[in-house]
């Protein structure tokens, strides 16, 4: 079966600080992937996905990049944190109209 | 663009009664559509979803949406709530934006809280 893992589960960075989140999917080959942030309070904003290794579409102009270096692993990061990068941040893969499968999250407090 | 709206921001119910979640979209054609739950700091489970024939779509933990192209509507319904399914519950709509590749757009969420 399909799993998908996200870590760290909590972080708390400072400002000006970098960043790098990671995203992997185990028993499945070439999934779309996705970044999303859930602000507090707020629905889901989709950030970056990606439908194959190198190739990465941003959805919003933000502080934040993704990279995918291999087929099944999605990273976030960031050169220097601000403090509106606070959320909660996942991760997501999919088949077509299957819907998303999401990982567990991650709370990043900028401080 | 598509687009979701859930206008209730935060619904209450006593356990045991019956629940209606309400979920509209904008989009041109017949879209893909989805419930998702999520309980507190974790991530999204899907419930269930629509992609088309039969309008009435049946999903997990007792759970059951209606599709209504005519009031362009995706509402969440369950007989009787359990303490349980206290949770952020999201309607999303999907669209296929290239081959194999959907993207969904989320509603803002609705919080059921449930009441002994």
């Amino acid at each position: 079966s399909q799993t998908i893992h996200q870590w760290p589960a909590t972080l708390v960075q400072p400002v000006g600080s970098p960043l790098s989140l990671e995203c992997t999917v185990e028993g499945t080959s070439n999934p779309n992937l996705y970044w999303y942030r859930q602000a507090a309070g707020r629905g889901l904003q989709l950030l970056f996905y990606s439908v194959g290794i190198g190739q990465i579409s941003s959805e919003v102009p933000q502080n934040l990049s993704a990279s995918r270096p291999q087929d099944r692993q999605f990273i976030l990061s960031s050169k220097k944190l601000l403090l509106s990068d606070s959320g909660f941040y996942l991760c997501a893969w999919d088949r077509t109209g299957h819907g998303y499968t999401f990982g567990s999250g991650t709370r990043l407090t900028v401080v | 663009a598509q687009s979701v709206t859930q206008p209730d921001i935060h619904i209450t119910v006593s356990e045991g009664a019956s629940l209606e979640l309400r979920c509209n979209y904008s989009y041109g054609a017949t879209p893909y559509l989805f419930w998702y739950v999520q309980s507190p700091g974790q991530g999204l489970q899907l419930l269930l979803k629509y992609f088309s024939g039969d309008t009435l779509v049946q999903g997990i933990k007792g759970f059951e949406a209606e599709f209504k192209r005519s009031q362009s509507s995706f509402n969440l319904r369950k007989p009787s709530v359990h303490w349980s399914d206290a949770a952020e519950y999201f309607c999303a709509v999907g669209v296929e934006v290239s081959f194999g590749n959907e993207k969904l757009t989320f509603g803002t969420g609705t919080r059921l809280t449930i009441i002994p």
